[in-house]
């Protein structure tokens, strides 16, 4: 079966880190972009960061830069995200997702719940 | 931030078509990068219901529709059915390289 899955979520103080991971199976990253997109609790969705296929290439959110950090291991067939100096509002789902082309996400995880909170 | 607007709400009875638009600037959609639609079911991710402005994945009834025109695009729903009550976002690329969404709609079948 095709799917991503996240993990790595949890409780987390203000100012702390979080490493978040994404497993592929039936597809192989390589081939693809493979972007985060977050939704905080009843909001919209937000854009996070991108990978390319090979991982040499990544972008960032502009409110996030410098917080995150995207990578990708093409022998495992996972992609991580690591966040750093985490704020409050940084409390999200964060979901990972398969970019079919042109940006068109025809893939997402079920997501995993950062909650930033003393 | 999103940078697309979407109406936060539109409703409509069983059968009717209901349309939403989405409308962002030079910098984004009316630099004519692609826009494309999901769906959000309660508790739910997102699934793409359109890409490339108009085209359907595989599986998407052709009630769902949608266009774009300058800096707007827009979805239309015809045949409105209970099954698609949910919210919808569109999303599109701008030009400092982030991707962006809409700010969402809501759609509520009578």
């Amino acid at each position: 079966e095709v799917q991503l899955e996240e993990s790595g979520g949890g409780l987390v103080q203000p100012g702390g880190s979080l490493r978040l991971s994404c497993a592929a199976s039936g597809f192989t990253v390589r081939d693809y972009w493979i972007h985060w997109v977050r939704q905080a609790p009843a909001t919209g969705l937000l854009w996070v960061a991108r990978i390319n296929g090979d991982g040499s290439l990544s972008n960032y959110a502009v409110s996030m830069r410098g917080q995150l950090a995207i990578s990708k291991d093409n022998a495992k067939n996972t992609v991580s995200l690591q966040m750093n100096g985490l704020r409050a509002d940084d409390t999200a789902i964060y979901y990972c997702v398969r970019d079919r082309g042109g940006s068109a996400y025809d893939l997402w995880g079920r997501g995993t719940m950062v909650t930033v909170s003393s | 931030q999103s940078v697309l607007t979407q109406p936060p709400s539109v409703s409509g009875a069983p059968g009717q078509r209901v349309i939403i638009s989405c409308t962002g600037s030079s910098s984004n959609i009316g630099a004519h990068y692609e826009v494309h639609w999901y769906q959000q079911l309660p508790g739910k991710a997102p699934k793409l219901l359109l890409y490339g402005n108009s085209f359907r994945p595989s599986g998407v009834p052709d009630r769902f529709s949608g266009s774009k025109s300058g800096t707007s695009a827009s979805l239309a729903i015809t045949g409105l059915q209970a099954e698609d009550e949910a919210d919808y976002y569109c999303q599109s690329f701008d030009n400092n390289f982030s991707e962006v969404f809409g700010t969402g709609t809501r759609v509520t079948v009578l």
